[in-house]
């Protein structure tokens, strides 16, 4: 079952400009994880953030998770065209945090127009 | 160069003829699965496996089969496929949370099906 939902399904924006997406999930979770697919591609794991994490870092991209809400950004700064993708967020709810049944949201689809 | 591979990227088929999709990985790790992607459904896990001889099913089980006899193939077989089962299916693999904290998967490229 789903229980992970983007917002927005999809944003435009300009090159340079800052992007934010957000994740919202019903259940309790272990950790949280966002993936990047380019079109007809895998996916690609971005950052992982544990429950009792508040905010990660990884060059230009900035997660934070607030587990009083129940809810996860995605923030991406200065982007590029090359960033053009659709961007996962997946929550691991098991105690282990062991990816055996994570859940997945429908995803954000980002344009970056150069 | 650590990857997951699937094979074929690409399949048109027919209805009831059995067909295999292969999923390989070289990084040792003990999780795979595998997920069928349809619009507007998002990401749906078909099996999973935590490790040899370990299979168990997700949420959309139904007409698949797989099986793990080597910790590096995890193999998805459609005994009687049907149009139902066009879909994107990814393989995915990661090493084992359990003991090291929560891992990342690693994602093949996924192979296209159509059945007809």
């Amino acid at each position: 079952s789903q229980q992970g939902e983007e917002d927005p399904q999809a944003l435009s924006i300009q090159e340079g400009e800052n992007a934010t997406m957000n994740c919202s999930y019903k259940t309790s979770i272990n950790n949280l994880q966002w993936y990047r697919q380019n079109s007809g591609r895998g996916l690609v794991h971005l950052i992982l953030i544990r429950s009792n994490e508040r905010e990660k870092h990884s060059g230009r991209l900035r997660v934070t998770l607030d587990t009083s809400k129940k809810s996860s950004s995605l923030l991406i700064t200065a982007s590029r065209a090359a960033d053009t993708a659709s961007y996962f967020c997946a929550t691991d709810p098991s105690n282990a945090g062991n990816n055996r049944k994570l859940i997945w949201g429908l995803g954000t689809s980002l344009a970056v127009n150069p | 160069e650590a990857q997951v591979t699937q094979n074929p990227r690409y399949l048109i088929t027919v209805t009831g003829k059995k067909l295999t999709v292969t999923c390989s990985q070289n990084m040792n790790h003990e999780y795979m699965s595998w997920y069928r992607q349809d619009p507007g459904l998002g990401l749906r896990q078909i099996y999973y496996s935590m490790n040899v001889e370990v299979t168990d099913k997700g949420d959309v089980p139904e007409g698949y089969k797989v099986s793990r006899k080597e910790k590096r193939n995890f193999p998805l077989i459609l005994e009687s496929p049907s149009p139902n089962q066009t879909s994107l299916y990814f393989c995915a693999s990661s090493l084992s949370g359990t003991d090291r904290g929560p891992q990342p998967q690693h994602f093949g490229d996924g192979t296209r099906l159509s059945i007809l």
